[in-house]
C-alpha cells in the first residue's frame, strides 16, 4: 500500500544513454513533483505537474523531459546522460497545503 | 542564493533531552513552512508545518516556532528519542501549491 512509489530504486548507466524513472502515487493527489538531491545533499525542485499540466519548470536542461500520462503518474525521461546527472531523484505528490509526500528515491549513477 | 538555511549541519543530543533545530530564511514572501525528516535510503517524511499567521504549532513531541520578524523558525523535539536520529530538512513556500525551497538539512543524533 505504498503511497508514492518509484522505479527503479537504483540505476547505473553509461554516459550518453537515455533512461527513464517512473513514479506513481495512489493518494488521489492532483499535483506531482520531481526533485533532485545532488552530492552536496541539496534537495531542489525540478518539475511540478498539476492535473497533467506542467506548472513548474526550474531551468532544467531540456535533456530532462517529464511525462504525465494521468494524475497518478509522473515519469522522468533523461536523454544523453552526463556525469553531472548522477544524483538521487525524488518524486513527490500533494493535494493542497504543500504537505508533499515523497517517494523512496532513485539513485542514478552515470559512469 | 540559498533562500532557506540550516546553519548547523549536525546536532547531538542525549535521549530524554530537548533537541532544537534551527532554520533561517531570506525571502519575506514565504508564508508556509514545513519540517521533513529523512532516514538514509528513504524519501523525506513530512513532520509538521506552520503558516505565517501563527507563531507556534504543536504535534505531540514536536513543536515548530516561527519568528517572522527574524525570519527564523525552529523545531523542538522533547523528549528526544533514539528513533529521532535522522536528517531534518526545513522547507518554505510563497503560497499554497507553490514549490518548496529546502534547507540543506541538519543531522540529528540522539544517543542513550
Amino acid at each position: 500500500d505504498t503511497a508514492v512509489s518509484q522505479t527503479p530504486k537504483y540505476l547505473v548507466t553509461q554516459m550518453g544513454n537515455d533512461k527513464s524513472i517512473k513514479c506513481e502515487q495512489n493518494l488521489g493527489h492532483d499535483t506531482m513533483y520531481w526533485y533532485k538531491q545532488d552530492s552536496k545533499k541539496f534537495l531542489k525542485i525540478m518539475f511540478s505537474y498539476n492535473n497533467k499540466e506542467l506548472i513548474i519548470n526550474e531551468t532544467v536542461p531540456n535533456r530532462f523531459s517529464p511525462k504525465s500520462p494521468d494524475k497518478a503518474h509522473l515519469n522522468l525521461h533523461i536523454n544523453s546522460l552526463e556525469l553531472g546527472d548522477s544524483a538521487v531523484y525524488f518524486c513527490a505528490s500533494s493535494l493542497a497545503h504543500n504537505e508533499q509526500f515523497f517517494g523512496p528515491g532513485t539513485r542514478l549513477t552515470v559512469l | 542564493d540559498q533562500q532557506v538555511k540550516q546553519n548547523s549541519p549536525s546536532l547531538s543530543v542525549q535521549e530524554g533531552r530537548i533537541s532544537i533545530l534551527n532554520c533561517d530564511y531570506t525571502n519575506s514572501m514565504f508564508d508556509y513552512f514545513l519540517w521533513y525528516k529523512k532516514y538514509p535510503a528513504e524519501g523525506p517524511t513530512f513532520l509538521i508545518s506552520i503558516s505565517s499567521i501563527k507563531d507556534k504549532n504543536e504535534d505531540g513531541r514536536f513543536t515548530v516556532f516561527l519568528n517572522k520578524s527574524a525570519k527564523h523558525l525552529s523545531l523542538h523535539i522533547v523528549p528526544s528519542q533514539p528513533g529521532d536520529s535522522a536528517v531534518y530538512f526545513c522547507a518554505a513556500s510563497a503560497r499554497v501549491g507553490d514549490k518548496l525551497i529546502f534547507g540543506t538539512g541538519t543531522r540529528l543524533q540522539v544517543f542513550p
